[in-house]
């Protein structure tokens, strides 16, 4: 079976801080990954998607970048932490195709900046 | 620009159906639904998907009319455990975009 992983589980950065959180999935091959976050209260922005090592799309501008070094190793970096990328970040991965394949969250990491 | 459109909050009562609610105004041909249902502090979990007409499985059924601008998610008996956040998306084939609805709260009452 598959499954996904996150960590840390929570973080506290101060501004002006790096960042690097990693997700890594098994039991699959060539998954689709996706970073989110999720402000408190809010909903879901997609922040980046991969379709394969090397290969990451941005959905929004940000503070943020991101990294696939492995097929199944997916990371979310930031140089300079800003107060604004506090929240709660998801990673996630399907099934290489369509954005119609169903996706499977990990618990989350939740990032405070202070 | 597709949207996906649905309400904020919902209260319902133990043993009662809940029929939510997504409209997806510019959905095109190959695009599918999907709902997702989320308990504070983890991520979304899937419930089900639907292309056209109804679909079934274990927990809910989907709802989705000829004309594909809104589908509705239905849970049957709900019971406290169904406290959670319940999310729309819209997988658009034709663009690779990803379209999430804000999100329905819906709390469960005794």
């Amino acid at each position: 079976s598959q499954t996904i992983h996150q960590w840390p589980a929570t973080l506290v950065q101060p501004v002006g801080s790096p960042l690097s959180l990693e997700c890594t999935v098994e039991g699959t091959s060539n998954p689709n990954l996706y970073w989110y976050r999720q402000a408190a209260g809010r909903g879901l922005q997609l922040l980046f998607y991969s379709v394969g090592i090397g290969q990451i799309s941005s959905e929004v501008p940000q503070n943020l970048s991101a990294s696939r070094p492995q097929d199944r190793q997916f990371i979310l970096s930031s140089k300079k932490l800003l107060l604004s990328d506090s929240g709660f970040y998801l990673c996630a991965w399907s099934k290489s195709g369509g954005r119609q394949e169903t996706q499977y969250f990990g618990p989350g990491t939740r990032l405070l900046v202070l | 620009l597709a949207k996906t459109t649905q309400p904020i909050s919902m209260d319902s009562y133990e043993g009662q159906e809940v029929n939510i609610t997504c409209s997806h105004n510019n959905i095109a041909t190959n695009d599918y639904i999907t709902w997702y249902q989320q308990f504070p502090s983890q991520g979304p979990r899937f419930i089900i998907q639907g292309y056209k007409t109804k679909v079934t499985n274990e927990v809910a059924s989907l709802f989705i009319p000829a004309d594909r601008k809104s589908s509705t998610l239905s849970l049957p008996r709900v019971s406290l455990s169904d406290t959670a956040v319940y999310y729309c998306l819209v997988g658009l084939d034709s663009n690779y975009q990803l379209i999430w609805g804000a999100g329905t709260k819906l709390i469960i009452k005794p």
